[in-house]
């Protein structure tokens, strides 16, 4: 299995919907948790940190599971800036300062 | 504050010539990375310094050097260049920030290399 797990889509979704994404991690010791957007041919950009009581952002909702060990990104109202590949980060603190990424799942937010 | 930046932007090598990425950040962190990004794998960690003049191996180490020069700068070298090298390489850098329970460190990236190994 691996480490940090999301579906690759793409998501092709009309301007306006509510499109969500999930993400799996395997090591329950992990500390912290991000989503990155990355835009094609750009380096990831943070898009916001996930926090076990959740987080909004505007249009975006971050929500963390620990038991279950998943995080979900919402996007609601999707506009066509939103199209871009979205990372799932997993931070592992320790000795050795592990951090994990996704393969990203690609929205594509269609006219 | 210019962030993390790079150089170069993209670069053709061939076989077996060696080369070295340049990154350096502006913003004070302790911590930087070298990751790799090819299609399907994600970014792969290569090497990380966790502090001026500390090292330490990442998940795809081998076939590549660094040297954290200062606290600033942070540079990836390629002895002999391989096909398989191939990639887009990002510098990134990050701190630690307390948080409940923990910390927490939010990676800042730079722009990229293109890296074509012909």
């Amino acid at each position: 299995r691996k480490e940090v797990e999301q579906d690759p889509g793409p998501f092709n979704v009309p301007e306006g919907a509510t499109v969500a994404f999930n993400c799996t991690y395997s090591n329950s010791a992990s500390q912290s948790f991000f989503w990155y957007r990355q835009d094609c041919r750009k380096e990831p950009k943070l898009l916001m940190s996930v926090y076990s009581s959740g987080n909004e952002d505007g249009r975006f909702t971050a929500q963390l599971n620990r038991a279950s060990q998943y995080i979900s990104l919402l996007i609601r109202d999707s506009k066509l800036s939103d199209s871009a590949t979205y990372l799932c980060v997993v931070f592992n603190s320790g000795g050795y300062q592990k951090v994990t990424f996704g393969t990203g799942t690609k929205l594509q937010v269609i006219p | 504050n210019a962030g993390v930046t790079q150089t170069p932007k993209f670069q053709v090598l061939k076989t077996g010539q060696s080369m070295t990425l340049q990154c350096a950040q502006d913003m004070n962190h302790n911590s930087m990375y070298w990751y790799r990004q090819d299609p399907g794998m994600g970014l792969r960690l290569i090497y990380y310094s966790a502090s001026e003049g500390t090292t330490d191996k990442g998940e795809v180490p081998n076939g590549y050097n660094v040297s954290r020069l200062n606290k600033r700068e942070f540079s990836l070298r390629l002895e002999s260049a391989a096909p398989s090298q191939t990639s887009v390489y990002f510098c990134a850098s990050s701190e630690a920030e307390p948080i409940a329970g923990g910390t927490k460190e939010t990676q800042y990236f730079g722009p990229g290399t293109r890296l074509l190994v012909l």
